[in-house]
This record gives structure tokens, sequence and C-alpha cells, in this order.
């Protein structure tokens, strides 16, 4: 079974708006962080935003933010103010266990490719 | 900043040719990392490092290795390329002291002819 899940192989979005970017997870660790990386077409990859198993609130950077829901195990990805340069792939990870405790190594989503309109 | 860097941005190799990917990270992470990324299939731990010549196998090790003599320096090989084997391959380092993120280089991406 997929650790990771992203349904959205492509989208469009118009700029200046809103887009959502789906992502779920599947573990049985309750301590995990899960992430979102953005890569333009240069290839390489940004990180964009974190969100931690145990966090109350929902991480907010910019005009990025995760839309983490515990019981459900979804962590969107809510780009506001959609931007020209926003345009690009963008990958949901989980990193299972405490960051000390574990491998340290992030399981990958098969990506969302994000194209802004205009 | 971080600085993630690998070697080469394009490289072309023949079948049965011995391929190394080179990888340095000038923060001193303890961690580091060789993913293989393919359309459709996200990115794919290769294999990792915890620690000077200590190395892990990751979701895909076969038809590879890799090197850690120095702590700033991840090394991947092929022993003999082959065609399955073209793609985007990227590097990372962390630092499970302090980080949470990982840092990723610009990716090398190799074509087995």
């Amino acid at each position: 079974a997929q650790k990771i899940t992203q349904t959205q192989p492509g989208m469009f979005v118009q700029e200046k708006e809103a887009v959502t970017l789906d992502c779920t997870y599947d573990t049985s660790d309750p301590s995990y962080g899960l992430f979102w990386y953005k890569q333009p077409s240069s290839g390489e990859m940004i990180f964009l935003i974190y969100q931690g198993s145990y966090d109350q609130q929902n991480a907010t950077e910019g005009r990025y933010s995760l839309n983490f829901q515990k019981a459900r195990k979804s962590a969107n990805l809510v780009i506001s103010a959609s931007q020209l340069g926003d345009s690009a792939m963008y990958f949901c990870a989980m990193r299972e266990g405490s960051y000390g405790g574990s491998q340290g190594n992030l399981i990958f989503g098969k990506g969302t490719k994000l194209s802004v309109k205009p | 900043d971080v600085k993630v860097t690998q070697s080469s941005r394009y490289l072309v190799k023949r079948t049965g040719e011995k391929v190394f990917l080179e990888c340095v990270q000038d923060m001193d992470h303890e961690n580091m990392f060789w993913y293989r990324q393919d359309p459709g299939l996200g990115l794919r731990l290769i294999y990792f490092s915890y620690d000077v010549k200590m190395k892990e196998k990751g979701d895909i090790p076969e038809g590879y290795s890799v090197s850690r003599e120095k702590k700033e320096r991840f090394s991947l090989i092929l022993e003999s390329a082959s065609t399955n084997q073209t793609s985007m391959y990227l590097c990372a380092s962390g630092d499970p002291a302090t980080n949470e993120k990982l840092f990723f280089g610009s990716g090398t991406q190799l074509s087995v002819l």
C-alpha cells in the first residue's frame, strides 16, 4: 500500500486564485512529520512547509498553508493568490518516527503538476 | 544557506559503463540520501548513510552501491549501467539533531544508451 497518495497528477489554476493540492498518508506510527516540496523545471527540490503529527495548529508559511486533518490522514497544501512562478511539480512527503530516532528519510508521493494560467 | 552540490547536471553513459555520481554538502550533516526520480513514480530511496562508512539500503538498491569516505561526500555508483537506470538522481542531506527537513541538490539527469 502506498504510504503517500497524491491523487491529482495535474492541475490548472488561474493566476491570483487559491488552489488546494491533495495528499493523504498512511502510517501506524504516532510520531511523524509531513512535508511539501516544490520542484520547478530546473529540478531542484525546494522545501515549502512542514507539519508535525503533534502540532496543534496547521502550519503556515507565507502563501502556503497545510490543512492537516489527522483523523482523515490528510495533509493538503493550500496556495493562496497563485502566481505564474508557482507552476511546478509539488511533492508531499512523510517521515515516520521522530527525526532523531528514525532513519530520517522521507517517503514521497508521486507528485502533482500545477500549472498557473495568466 | 545549506548547499548540496551534485557534480553533474547531465550525464550520458553507455550500457555496461561504471558510473559515479558525486554529492557534496557543506553543513556537516550526518545523514545523506540518494533518491531516484521517475515520471509518475515520484522519488524513491536508493541508499542512505547516517555516518562515515555507514550505509543502509533503501527501497530500490539493486544495481547500485554507495560510498561515504568523508562526512561531506556521498557517492552513488552504478557498477554496470543499464538502460533502465536512465533517470533523474537526487542527493539530499539532513541533520537529525537540529533539522526536520532534507536539503536537496539540483539533480543529475543520467541517460544510459
